[in-house]
């Protein structure tokens, strides 16, 4: 595997049902995140693991719950959602530098519909 | 507030040419960035302006103005493959990156 891989690539499910979505980066990158993503609107930064420390968009609601349990790893824990939660689930990573680019590496996203 | 402003659509035809604007209004600027991204697939970095001017990649090249909050993609030689969003991103004065909602590019034979 190479690159963000995440899955599921599909997932259904209704408001009462807790899921949850997983994220794995190959790159030795020191930073994770998760971006919710809706149609023609702009990518929506929900959480930020990065150098052991989280950082949240206070916007984002409790039943979004994330994980990161290393630095290749990251879940975003799914419970009790609303239909206006469905969208695309992007997950990335990065290097920080203190300096310069700081460069996404996205996965291919998780697609979430609620019921 | 801080603000990204880029076209929701546009169409151009196979060989052409064309340009897909982005203005921005932020909070500091630390770069602009261009991503590309296919219906169903991952975005993936295409380019990156800090400094006034144009940057050549290829087919693709990317410039920005800062005095004018403006930058833009122009994409040469199009190919059906290029059919895909572009979004505009800008690095504000936290570093915290601030997305334009994207462009759809549609490629007509």
């Amino acid at each position: 595997e190479t690159g963000v891989t995440q899955t599921p690539r599909h997932l259904v499910m209704g408001m009462t049902n807790k899921k949850s979505l997983k994220c794995e980066q190959h790159l030795g990158h020191n930073a994770m995140y998760w971006y919710k993503q809706s149609a023609k609107k702009p990518l929506e930064l929900m959480f930020v693991y990065s150098l052991e420390e989280r950082v949240e968009n206070n916007s984002v609601p409790s039943r979004f719950s994330p994980e990161c349990p290393n630095s290749s790893h990251l879940f975003l824990h799914l419970h009790t959602l609303q239909p206006e939660d469905s969208a695309l689930y992007l997950c990335a990573s990065s290097q920080i530098v203190s300096q310069g680019a700081n460069v996404l590496t996205f996965g291919a996203g998780s697609r979430l519909t609620v019921l | 507030g801080q603000n990204i402003d880029q076209p929701t659509e546009m169409t151009a035809t196979e060989g052409a040419i064309v340009q897909i604007n982005c203005t921005y209004q932020t909070s500091g600027f630390n770069g602009l960035f261009w991503y590309q991204q296919h219906a169903g697939e991952a975005p993936t970095f295409l380019s990156y302006n800090v400094l006034d001017g144009l940057e050549e990649k290829g087919r693709f090249s990317s410039f920005l103005s800062r005095s004018k909050g403006y930058s833009y993609l122009l994409l040469k030689e199009l190919q059906m493959k290029d059919s895909a969003s572009y979004l505009c991103a800008v690095s504000d004065s936290n570093y915290q990156l601030i997305w334009g909602a994207g462009t759809k590019l549609i490629i007509k034979p």
